[in-house]
């Protein structure tokens, strides 16, 4: 595609319900990045993907959260048991290769609101 | 950690007048991008600086990186009301350089016509 698709652009749900935020990055890009963006805050890193591994899952705030990438291209961020805490911009980018970094794509984001 | 502290957190001039932000680091940064996010959008890729003391030019907007390379800003001269927005200083987090980014709080500017 033309760039990083993000879908759905709003995501509304239950405390304790499960949800999935979906990334269709660049054709071609190899590394995918998910980051989270609260109000008036920079975006905050959460995981990366270089092909299909998750080559640094470091941000992952908690065991609630976890990201899967199966065929190096399409990731999918998943969050268990939501929080209210969890209410945020969720980004995603990509970007051409993951070493001898020069520009990240962003998406539009999913603006998730847990109630 | 590795923190980015970017000053002001706000800045609203009058068309026309300059603005610059400025972006900090206690430890040694290997690159710094700047972005740009418009109310309601996405970060936008501006420019990386890899060198120290290296500046680049894009228009009206200078980026300089220090010499340390610890610090850098942002000018832009003679605003316009295009350029409103929220401008976010980051760095690579560790050693490498990827697109695994600390971002700064970043500074929000407004123009008034």
């Amino acid at each position: 595609g033309a760039g990083v698709s993000q879908t759905p652009s709003n995501k509304v749900t239950e405390k304790g319900k499960y949800v999935e935020l979906r990334c269709d990055p660049i054709s071609g890009h190899t590394a995918l990045y998910w980051y989270r963006q609260s109000l008036g805050q920079g975006p905050e890193f959460l995981i990366y993907f270089q092909g299909t591994g998750a080559a640094d899952d470091s941000g992952l705030p908690n065991d609630r959260f976890f990201a899967v990438r199966p065929e190096g291209s399409v990731s999918t961020l998943k969050i268990q048991r939501t929080e209210r805490g969890d209410s945020a911009v969720y980004l995603c980018a990509s970007s051409l290769e993951g070493q001898g970094f020069t520009e990240a794509f962003f998406g539009q984001g999913t603006r998730l609101t847990v109630v | 950690g590795q923190q980015v502290m970017q000053i002001p957190q706000y800045q609203h001039v009058q068309e026309g007048e300059d603005f610059t932000t400025y972006c900090n680091s206690s430890t040694t940064l290997s690159n710094i991008q700047w972005y740009k996010q418009r109310p309601g959008g996405h970060p936008v890729f501006l420019i990386q600086l890899v060198k120290s003391g290296e500046v680049k030019k894009q228009k009206r907007l200078t980026f300089q990186f220090g010499e340390a390379k610890k610090n850098s800003s942002l000018h832009i001269t003679a605003t316009q009301t295009t350029d409103v927005g929220t401008y976010f200083c980051a760095a690579s987090r560790g050693s490498g350089n990827t697109g695994k980014l600390i971002f700064g709080q970043g500074t929000t500017l407004q123009v008034k016509p």
